[in-house]
């Protein structure tokens, strides 16, 4: 089945670029999905990119796709502490509408 | 927009009870929902998709007849958990699918805030 893979921690200071990696085996899906959780709390649905497009950008958040590398990277720009959280990357993946997801990266920023 | 609420929020009960928690979409209609258990620090396991009007579908490994599901309306889906045991102990999340393109995009899963359920 598809296999969906994060690096699970990634600590930043203040103020920094954040860059969140994720990688995807088999399949494309139609859209691509990065969310975030914060703790004890739902997930969040931060931004989503369509297959047809390599960038795209909203406000501090930048998503890039390699589909040839099958690679999907979100970027925050001037990272603050409110952004610290734990981020999925999602996709359908051919899989009837489910979402499968990576294992989540925490984000954790420093003052 | 794109609201999803769940009810309760937190839910601490006796082994042996049943308890019911609800996912509602407010501002769209959703043919379908999802119910995921998340445990500490780790994905979202998705347990079954629901569908409004039918019977719902479970993952491999999924009691269908431990986790029941109703999906009685376009804005309300509900998970029991029967006869619950301290193993259920759980973060429980719901999902809804706004298929109607409205968001712009359509079949994104919009997620409620999860129910913590802690079984004694």
């Amino acid at each position: 089945g598809e296999d969906v893979e994060q690096s699970l921690f990634l600590s930043v200071r203040e103020g920094d670029s954040s860059v969140i990696n994720c990688t995807y085996t088999d399949s494309s899906s139609t859209y691509l999905y990065w969310y975030k959780q914060e703790p004890g709390a739902g997930l969040q649905l931060l931004t989503y990119i369509f297959s047809n497009m390599d960038m795209k950008q909203d406000q501090r958040l930048t998503v890039l796709l390699n589909k040839k590398d099958k690679h999907l990277s979100l970027r925050i720009a001037d990272t603050q502490t409110g952004d610290s959280a734990i981020y999925f990357c999602a996709g359908t993946f051919n899989q009837g509408g489910k979402l499968i997801f990576g294992q989540g990266t925490e984000l954790s920023v420093k003052p | 927009g794109a609201v999803v609420s769940q009810h309760p929020s937190r839910v601490i009960c006796k082994s042996g009870t049943s308890v019911k928690i609800e996912c509602r979409s407010l501002d769209f209609q959703a043919t379908t929902m999802f119910w995921y258990r998340q445990f500490p620090k780790k994905s979202l396991m998705l347990m079954a998709t629901s569908n409004e009007g039918s019977k719902a579908t479970y993952e491999q490994g999924v009691e269908k007849d431990k986790f029941l599901i109703n999906h009685a309306s376009l804005t309300l889906s509900t998970l029991t958990v029967t006869s619950a045991h301290p193993e259920d102990s759980s973060f429980y999340i719901c999902s809804a699918r706004d298929g109607s393109g409205r968001a712009g995009v359509t079949d994104t899963q919009y997620f409620g805030p999860g129910t913590r359920l802690t079984v004694l």
